[in-house]
């Protein structure tokens, strides 16, 4: 069966450090990956998706950047973080016209 | 911007009740989801219903949909203690790549 893995589970980092969120999936290949932030509250909202290795699109501009260095490995990164940059972040998989799968989350907190 | 609308915002019902939660969005869609989240927790899914579709059943859920209207329900039958949690609809629009948009969601609370 399909797993994917999303670490840390929590983060507190000061304004100005870099940042990085991995997310693995496993039992499957070739899926499309997404990033999400929350803000409390509220709903999702898409900050970067990808259909395959090396292939990133943007759907906000942002302080981040995503990459996808392997066919289930999706990073999200940050060079200098920003206050606006805490949240609760989530990643998932999906196929061609079915449910995505969520991760449990990172609680991204800056300080 | 949001392409889903969920109302309300917060429902808060007694064991045993049904809970419908509503759903409004503005452009033509693919398929509309539902998940629940609880708190603190990653999504889950709970139902796709595709636009050609009208009503979907799953254990003591029931989806419909209206896309005369743009507008999707989820009843919730017989609650439990349980079912408290955050339940989003997230639709998908033709030649997007299945990207979802979700909407802010309905807090449901469901006292024993």
């Amino acid at each position: 069966s399909q797993t994917i893995h999303q670490w840390p589970a929590t983060l507190v980092q000061p304004v100005g450090s870099p940042l990085s969120l991995e997310c693995t999936v496993e039992g499957t290949s070739n899926p499309n990956l997404y990033w999400y932030r929350q803000a409390a509250g509220r709903g999702l909202q898409l900050l970067f998706y990808s259909v395959g290795i090396g292939q990133i699109s943007s759907e906000v501009p942002q302080n981040l950047s995503a990459s996808r260095p392997q066919d289930r490995q999706f990073i999200l990164s940050s060079k200098k973080l920003l206050l606006s940059d805490s949240g609760f972040y989530l990643c998932a998989w999906g196929r061609r016209d079915q449910p995505q799968h969520f991760g449990d989350g990172t609680r991204l907190s800056i300080l | 911007s949001q392409q889903g609308e969920e109302d309300p915002q917060a429902l808060s019902i007694q064991e045993g009740e049904n809970a419908t939660m509503n759903c409004s969005y503005k452009t033509s869609i693919n398929n509309l989801q539902w998940y629940r989240q609880n708190s603190g927790r990653g999504l889950v899914h709970l139902i796709l219903i595709r636009s050609n579709e009208r009503e979907k059943h799953s254990g003591r859920l029931r989806v419909t949909l209206d896309t005369s209207k743009k507008s999707s329900s989820l009843l919730i039958t017989a609650s439990r203690a349980a079912d408290t949690a955050s339940y989003f609809c997230a639709t998908d629009v033709w030649g997007s790549n299945y990207k979802l948009t979700f909407g802010k969601g309905t807090l449901l609370t469901v006292n024993p």
